[in-house]
């Protein structure tokens, strides 16, 4: 079965701190994704990747195809970057499904 | 913002009666997904669309139906609901060029 596994679940860090959250999946895929969900249920696109390293603003994600693995990166954080964090991976379909992990929900404190 | 909306956002029903969840999208995308979340577990494919009257099971499919008449709606049936879908239940598009998915509000059910 194609799994996606996300760590830390939970993460609590104090404003200012410099975040990591991991992804790793088990097969080959076209992409992954980073998804942001704020409390209030929306979801939205942070990024995509097939490869090497993606910046936007205090964000960075970066994904190792050969070991399989992908970590979104917060610098410098803040109260508003609380949200919960999920990864979603391509495994190439032409109908882009894509297998998301549980998340990891983020807690700031000022 | 891809122009995604869901209708109802909430609604609250029994068991045993039908609901239809409503996804509109304004930008004619091929591509449309319904998505269920539950705690515990992550996004999760109930069915998808590549276009109008094309469609196909996703990985919980079993109690859902869906239809695709217009390449704009895509619409999500429970034919008779259940506790076990009590959830939020999330419409998604995919803009071809960026092979991105962007995702409506949500619709929270609630079935009792």
């Amino acid at each position: 079965k194609n799994e996606v596994e996300q760590s830390p679940q939970n993460l609590t860090a104090q404003e200012g701190e410099f975040i990591t959250i991991n992804c790793s999946y088990s097969v080959g895929i076209s992409a992954l994704h980073w998804l942001q969900q704020h409390p209030g249920g929306g979801i939205v696109s942070l990024f995509m990747l097939s490869s090497g390293k993606k910046k936007h603003g205090r964000l960075i994600a970066t994904i190792n195809i050969q070991e399989k693995h992908s970590s979104l990166h917060i610098t410098a954080s803040h109260p508003r970057d609380s949200a919960v964090y999920i990864c979603a991976v391509d495994y190439g379909g032409s109908q882009g499904n894509l297998i998301f992990g549980k998340g990891t929900k983020l807690s700031v404190k000022p | 913002d891809a122009g995604i909306t869901q209708s109802p956002r909430h609604k609250v029903t029994e068991t045993g009666t039908p609901v239809t969840l409503r996804c509109h999208q304004t930008e004619n995308h091929r591509y449309m997904y319904w998505y269920r979340q539950d705690p515990g577990h992550g996004l999760r494919l109930i069915h998808y669309s590549y276009g109008v009257k094309d469609t196909d099971k996703g990985e919980v499919s079993d109690g859902y139906s869906v239809s695709r008449s217009k390449t704009e709606d895509f619409l999500l049936t429970l034919e008779s609901a259940t506790s076990s879908q009590t959830s939020v239940y999330f419409c998604a598009i995919r803009r071809q060029i960026e092979e991105t998915q962007y995702f409506g509000p949500g619709t929270r059910l609630l079935v009792l």
